[in-house]
């Protein structure tokens, strides 16, 4: 069935190291776009992408990375430069039109 | 700089009574409200929305209220069951279907049974 699939659901890393999360989804959504959530606040935007091999800067891009090869696929690398990356990182997509986002499961990610 | 706030953290309801969730915004070019619904290590999930033109929104047993003048939403669950037991988010953009959606802190609600 239809749907957005995040994986890992949890991973760690070193301090330092770069972090590739993954975002896929099969609804043949148009638009994507990242997430994150930190105790005690609202989601903020990092980077969303209306069209494949184009994507834009959210609130909080510093320190973010992504790409969009497919419109199945949205990936988020989290750089070294993120001073503070460990969080709750929630991938959406949405379809064209005045529709609301649909959110994947999430992945939270713990720097070691 | 937070535009849209949810003031009370936690809410608790007796089962079948009325939940009423506040949503508080202050930029007044938001013009499309959602309200989203969490559960643990769950994704939100979509519950309800209503843009400016429109002051109340209903379906099922969820309705959303709008008051621009105020810069107020709510939403009302009526009968409140225990499996609405989750946190419930209130989000905001300036136009239907923007990619920017700001979001407020949420609002954790427990039904008793």
């Amino acid at each position: 069935d239809g749907g957005i699939t995040q994986s890992p659901k949890y991973l760690f890393r070193k301090e330092g190291q770069n972090v590739t999360l993954s975002c896929e989804q099969n609804l043949n959504h148009d638009a994507m776009y990242w997430y994150r959530q930190d105790p005690g606040q609202g989601l903020r935007l990092i980077y969303y992408s209306q069209i494949v091999n184009d994507f834009q800067k959210g609130d909080i891009a510093e320190g973010y990375s992504v790409s969009r090869e497919k419109k199945e696929s949205f990936p988020l690398t989290v750089t070294s430069a993120q001073k503070n990356p460990t969080a709750f990182y929630l991938c959406a997509s949405r379809p064209q039109g005045n529709q609301p986002q649909h959110f994947g499961d999430g992945t939270r990610l713990s720097i070691l | 700089d937070q535009q849209v706030k949810q003031n009370s953290p936690s809410l608790s309801v007796q089962e079948g009574r009325i939940s009423i969730l506040n949503c508080d915004y202050t930029n007044s070019m938001f013009d499309y409200f959602l309200w989203y619904k969490k559960y643990p290590a769950e994704g939100p999930t979509f519950l309800i929305s209503i843009s400016s033109i429109k002051d109340k929104n209903e379906d099922g047993r969820f309705t959303v209220f709008l008051n621009k003048s105020a810069k107020h939403l709510s939403l009302h669950i009526v009968p409140s069951q225990p499996g609405d037991s989750a946190v419930y988010f209130c989000a905001a953009s300036a136009a239907t279907g923007a990619n920017n959606l700001f979001f407020g802190t949420g609002t954790r609600l427990t039904v008793i049974p």
